[in-house]
């Protein structure tokens, strides 16, 4: 069965460093998300994106982040100047076409700031 | 805006005992329900779902029945195994826009031998 593949699985990253996490969504997947989960806690939407723009955006989401598809298979989140509380699980996942199919999650970037 | 609400762990069962995990949500229009486990470590799976009322999704013995009436989504299982320790997230999707994803809180089972 197709995967979301996220690279790399863990990312130490000292603060105020720029850092891009990498996916690989199912490659007929339409619409692309980045999610995160501080540990111990619930998992917060942060983009949403189809047709090489940004369908939606949390407040989460600031000025620091950045989201690309720069070629048919790579789905990057890039964080400009790191924080301490950007210490999280970030997921990235694809949908299909259909209204209600689900999403497909990668198994997450551990990001690390010291 | 949309919300999903389930019930506070942890949840400590024995093997074999049954298992309810409770949610409800709070949306506009018709959105789709799932519930995903994560087990220790790993990332998020799609365990179940259900996309209009009445619907019932079901997988290794998990079962979750979408009542529109109740704004509810429960998950049960008849007979929980030590392998079915893990966080489990209730959530929903839209059926319009973007599609993103609400969780719940997530409910963290420990099942004892």
């Amino acid at each position: 069965e197709p995967e979301v593949t996220q690279t790399p699985s863990h990312q130490v990253t000292q603060m105020g460093q720029e850092v891009i996490l990498r996916c690989v969504p199912i490659s007929n997947h339409l619409y692309f998300y980045w999610y995160r989960q501080i540990l111990g806690q619930k998992v917060e939407f942060l983009v949403s994106f189809y047709n090489n723009e940004i369908s939606e955006k949390s407040e989460i989401f600031d000025d620091q982040f950045s989201v690309e598809r720069p070629d048919g298979s790579n789905f990057t989140l890039k964080i400009r100047s790191t924080k301490l509380e950007d210490s999280a699980m970030y997921f990235c996942a694809s949908k299909g076409q259909a209204s209600n199919q689900p999403q497909h999650f990668g198994d997450g970037t551990r990001l690390s700031i010291l | 805006g949309d919300s999903v609400t389930q019930m506070e762990g942890p949840v400590t069962l024995s093997e074999e005992a049954f298992l309810t995990i409770n949610c409800t949500y709070t949306a506009t229009g018709y959105p789709s329900l799932f519930w995903y486990v994560q087990y220790p470590g790993e990332g998020l799976q799609l365990l179940l779902k259900a996309t209009k009322a009445d619907d019932k999704g079901s997988n290794k013995g998990f079962e979750a029945t979408y009542r529109k009436e109740t704004t509810s989504f429960h998950l049960e299982k008849g007979s929980v195994q030590v392998s079915d320790s893990a966080v489990y997230f209730c959530a929903l999707s839209g059926n319009t826009g973007g599609f993103k994803t609400i969780f719940g809180a997530g409910t963290r089972l420990f099942v004892k031998a």
